[in-house]
């Protein structure tokens, strides 16, 4: 079944550790999506991939990068995680060729730094 | 830039009607969605307009546009405690441009 997945669900790490979230996609879809959810519920844009190879920045701004090497998978990596970072991470896609942007989300990543 | 607001919180009874509130800026939308989270998951796809319309129904849902205003609702029929979540409206332009979400507005049904 097509479906998009993020590992882990949930993860608690110390100040200063490197973490990668991931997220899979087998829809075939060539965009993908990385927002970031804060406690007041608000989604910010971070990240969003055309494609295999395109990365662009979104309206927030956030020390974590990501990667686009294969079509069906989007990493986001932070490099040394602060106690900042700890959010709700969440993953999408959508089909660049329909004309509008129906998003398929991710289940999230709850991420606490301690 | 584009802007979208949602008031914060809605509170219903069961079986009642729910009516969620949507504003937005940008004249030049060509799609309008809904999405809806359940507590600890990834938002859900609920229904979506196109902008010449002014009204679309999907079984207990109902989507109002008044694109003169700016302004789009949602409309649930007979409010069950399982519609209980948050939800956000959405606006783009179309085209592979993103999505400009609203900030959220959470729902709750009481008995």
């Amino acid at each position: 079944e097509a479906d998009i997945y993020q590992t882990p669900r949930y993860l608690v790490i110390g100040t200063g550790k490197k973490i990668t979230l991931e997220c899979s996609q087998t829809m075939g879809h060539d965009k993908m999506y990385w927002y970031q959810q804060d406690p007041g519920m608000e989604l910010h844009l971070i990240h969003y991939s055309y494609g295999v190879n395109s990365t662009e920045k979104g309206d927030l701004s956030s020390e974590s990068t990501v990667s686009r090497i294969r079509t069906e998978h989007f990493p986001l990596t932070l490099e040394s995680a602060r106690p900042s970072h700890t959010s709700q991470y969440l993953c999408a896609s959508s089909d660049l060729t329909a004309d509008n942007e129906k998003l398929f989300f991710g289940s999230g990543t709850q991420l606490s730094v301690l | 830039g584009e802007d979208v607001e949602q008031s914060l919180f809605l509170s219903v009874r069961e079986g009642d009607s729910s009516v969620i509130n949507c504003t937005y800026t940008d004249s030049s939308s060509t799609y309008l969605y809904w999405y809806k989270q359940e507590p600890g998951a990834g938002l859900q796809l609920l229904t979506y307009i196109f902008s010449n319309m002014d009204m679309k129904q999907d079984q207990r849902l109902t989507v109002l546009l008044n694109k003169k205003d700016k302004h789009l609702s949602l409309r649930i029929a007979d409010t069950q405690t399982g519609d209980s979540a948050i939800y956000f409206c959405a606006e783009s332009t179309g085209g592979g441009n993103k999505l400009t979400f609203g900030t959220g507005t959470q729902l709750k049904v009481e008995l």
